[in-house]
């Protein structure tokens, strides 16, 4: 059974401040990583997906992904109190195999 | 485009009654997905169709609960004999193939009494 490990189960960044959040797989033929964002009383939504090793920035967003150790993180810079909500890391492979999701890391913008 | 429609938003039930959540996914969206959340079990993954064929039910509770999607507009979830412990939210999520972003509903918010 494909597990989602993320880290840290919460985080609490002044803003301004850089905030980093971690995902790891433990199933070696995962080929997709999203992160979605969930507000507080709202349904998650997709932040960003990576498929490549490497890096993707879009705007104060930044996501690295290293297929060999499955580990994904997301940095978010000049973090506003806007951001503070639930970061879900969801991972998974070619072939219509489900979408697994982690249990998430909460993140609070302390203004 | 309304985005993924679920209804209804609340529902209450006794113990040991029955409930129906309903799901019209975007249209064109070959994937339908249902989930569960809770602040204690997070994000949980109940079923999931694609071309209204059920391809993975592996999360869902096997005497209570079942999954339909008669048509391309539509998924229910019913949860027979309610229990307390099955009260959540419950997401219904769609996406244009299996392995793509998917878009997520309001929720049905279940609570058993």
């Amino acid at each position: 059974q494909q597990k989602v490990q993320q880290s840290p189960e919460s985080l609490i960044v002044p803003e301004g401040g850089m905030a980093s959040l971690n995902c790891t797989s433990s199933d070696r033929n995962v080929d997709y990583f999203w992160w979605y964002r969930q507000h507080s009383g709202k349904s998650p939504k997709m932040l960003m997906s990576i498929f490549s090793n490497g890096e993707k920035e879009e705007g104060r967003f930044t996501v690295h992904l290293n297929k060999a150790s499955l580990h994904t993180s997301l940095h978010i810079r000049d973090s506003q109190p806007s951001d503070s909500a639930l970061y879900l890391c969801a991972a998974s492979r070619t072939g219509g195999y489900k979408v697994v999701f982690g249990s998430g890391t909460r993140l609070l913008v302390s203004p | 485009n309304a985005g993924v429609i679920q209804t209804p938003r609340h529902k209450v039930t006794g113990k040991g009654q029955e409930a129906t959540l309903w799901c019209e996914p975007i249209s064109g969206h070959s994937a339908v997905f249902w989930y569960r959340q809770t602040i204690v079990q997070g994000l949980e993954f109940l079923t999931y169709f694609r071309n209204q064929a059920p391809i993975d039910d592996s999360g869902m509770p096997k005497e209570r609960f079942s999954a339909q999607m008669p048509n391309q507009s539509h998924s229910t979830l019913k949860i027979q004999s309610t229990q307390p412990q099955d009260s959540a939210v419950y997401l219904c999520a769609s996406s244009f193939s299996g392995t793509g972003e998917q878009y997520f509903g309001p929720g049905t918010r279940l609570t058993v009494l």
